[in-house]
């Protein structure tokens, strides 16, 4: 059974453009979580869904980052515009149910803001 | 608030053992779950505590003090395949997959 798959794997990007990150969850599982992680800052919570209804964003750190979840099997993650400080590794988690404590992490997108 | 604190660092001896300590402070607690990540790579998953006591798996060890709102992770015949970073991750509340993670303790291994 294939993992939590995230794309693109790495991305480079200019100051002011459009940045997306897809991922697609372990099938069947119904939680989703969107990491940032930062040599400074560790691993942060920026918003997770659950049966594809965002539960808590709390963690988003302004409006130029906004995340869908259109289905079960498909998340995107959006910075518009994007700025050399969102530079990052932004990881995909899943996990089967509410309340499990187990997530299942994607490979990580690793975005460079030049 | 809420807060983890873990060791940044911690160096060991191929074939030793060791202990990585974490704290917490959170508005709740419904347990206490430790991540492994390899440089490049993604945490994956190695142990959870919800009650008090020792959770034990092959050579890896995992205990939780709530009175103490403590807990650490016990490495054993530690090899070097287990360099890697380790984070303490608290869940705060029941049924709410939200997990806050400890900045994570980087574990050297010598030869």
């Amino acid at each position: 059974d294939a993992g939590v798959i995230q794309s693109p794997r790495h991305e480079v990007t200019e100051m002011g453009q459009e940045v997306t990150l897809r991922c697609k969850p372990i099938s069947g599982h119904n939680s989703l979580f969107w990491y940032r992680q930062t040599m400074m800052r560790g691993l942060e919570l920026l918003i997770y869904f659950n049966n594809n209804v965002p539960i808590d964003d709390s963690g988003m750190p302004e409006d130029r980052f906004s995340a869908k979840m259109p289905n079960a099997s498909f998340s995107t993650l959006k910075i518009q515009p994007s700025e050399p400080r969102d530079s990052a590794v932004y990881f995909c988690a899943s996990s089967l149910a509410s309340g499990r404590i187990e997530q299942f992490f994607g490979p990580g997108t690793r975005l460079t803001v030049l | 608030g809420q807060s983890l604190e873990q060791p940044s660092e911690v160096t060991a001896v191929e074939g030793a053992i060791v202990q990585i300590n974490c704290t917490y402070q959170t508005s709740g607690f419904y347990g206490l779950s430790w991540y492994q990540q390899h440089d490049g790579g993604a945490p994956t998953f190695l142990s959870y505590n919800g009650l008090d006591g020792l959770e034990e798996t092959g050579r890896f060890s995992s205990f939780l003090s709530r009175s103490d709102s403590y807990g650490y992770l016990l490495l054993q015949e530690l090899q070097m395949k287990d360099s890697a970073s380790y984070f303490c991750a608290v869940n705060s509340a029941n049924r709410d997959d939200k997990i806050i993670f400890g900045k994570g303790t980087r574990l050297h291994i010598l030869p």
